[in-house]
């Protein structure tokens, strides 16, 4: 079964830093991996997904994340924190079969970023 | 184009009563998911519906049910609510399935009292 595992629940960042946001996967298929974003009373916004192509996936807002399957890890980044970038952010991960809606998300990241 | 619209945003029911949440999918899209989210249990996965057929469920009770139209609009209905149940719940559309990604709704905020 797929499980996700965002490390730590809160990170804080100074605006124009690096954001690295982590996550590690388990999956005993090829996996593939999604990070969203969600502002306060709204829904899921997709970032960027990982289907077996490229292992680094570039996003929307200057995001991009790396697979890495020997690690089992797909990080987020972002080379300068914006103000407008403080949000919660989840990791998932589906089967990699591709015909299902099942995902399974990490328990979320919540980005603050401090003037 | 219009993104996934899901009503109400939000609801208030009583203990015991029955509630039923809608989510239009993007216009071509034909698979709909629904996700419960809580601060203790995060987002979990309900149902999703393809063509009108459920092809897959969570491990939610049977209290949660689901539908979808041949619009490919799509219903939940919670029976028998419980104080548990107050949750955003999320609707994700799209066109097949994982390989083309999901985009979700602004959810409807149910709170039970």
């Amino acid at each position: 079964a797929q499980s996700v595992t965002q490390l730590g629940s809160h990170v804080s960042v100074s605006e124009g830093a690096l954001v690295l946001l982590r996550c590690n996967y388990s999956s005993s298929v090829p996996p593939y991996l999604f990070w969203y974003v969600q502002y306060p009373n709204q829904g899921l916004q997709l970032l960027l997904k990982y289907t077996s192509a490229a292992t680094l996936v570039k996003g929307i807002n200057g995001f991009e994340a790396e697979f890495k399957k020997s690690e089992t890890s797909f990080h987020l980044t972002k080379p300068s924190a914006h103000m407008s970038d403080a949000a919660e952010y989840f990791c998932a991960v589906s089967d990699g079969s591709g015909n299902t809606g099942k995902l399974i998300f990490g328990q979320g990241t919540t980005l603050q970023v401090k003037p | 184009k219009a993104g996934v619209t899901q009503t109400p945003r939000y609801l208030i029911k009583t203990r015991g009563q029955q509630v039923t949440l809608s989510c239009s999918p993007i216009s071509g899209h034909r698979s709909v998911s629904w996700y419960q989210q809580t601060p203790g249990q995060g987002l979990q996965f309900l149902f999703e519906y393809f063509s009108e057929t459920q092809r897959n469920k969570g491990n939610f009770p049977g209290r949660f049910s689901g539908r979808q139209f041949s619009n490919s609009r799509s219903e939940m209905n919670v029976s028998t609510l419980e104080l548990g149940d107050s949750a955003l719940y999320l609707c994700a559309s799209s066109f097949r399935d994982t390989d083309y990604g999901y985009t979700f709704g602004s959810g409807t905020r149910l709170t039970v009292v």
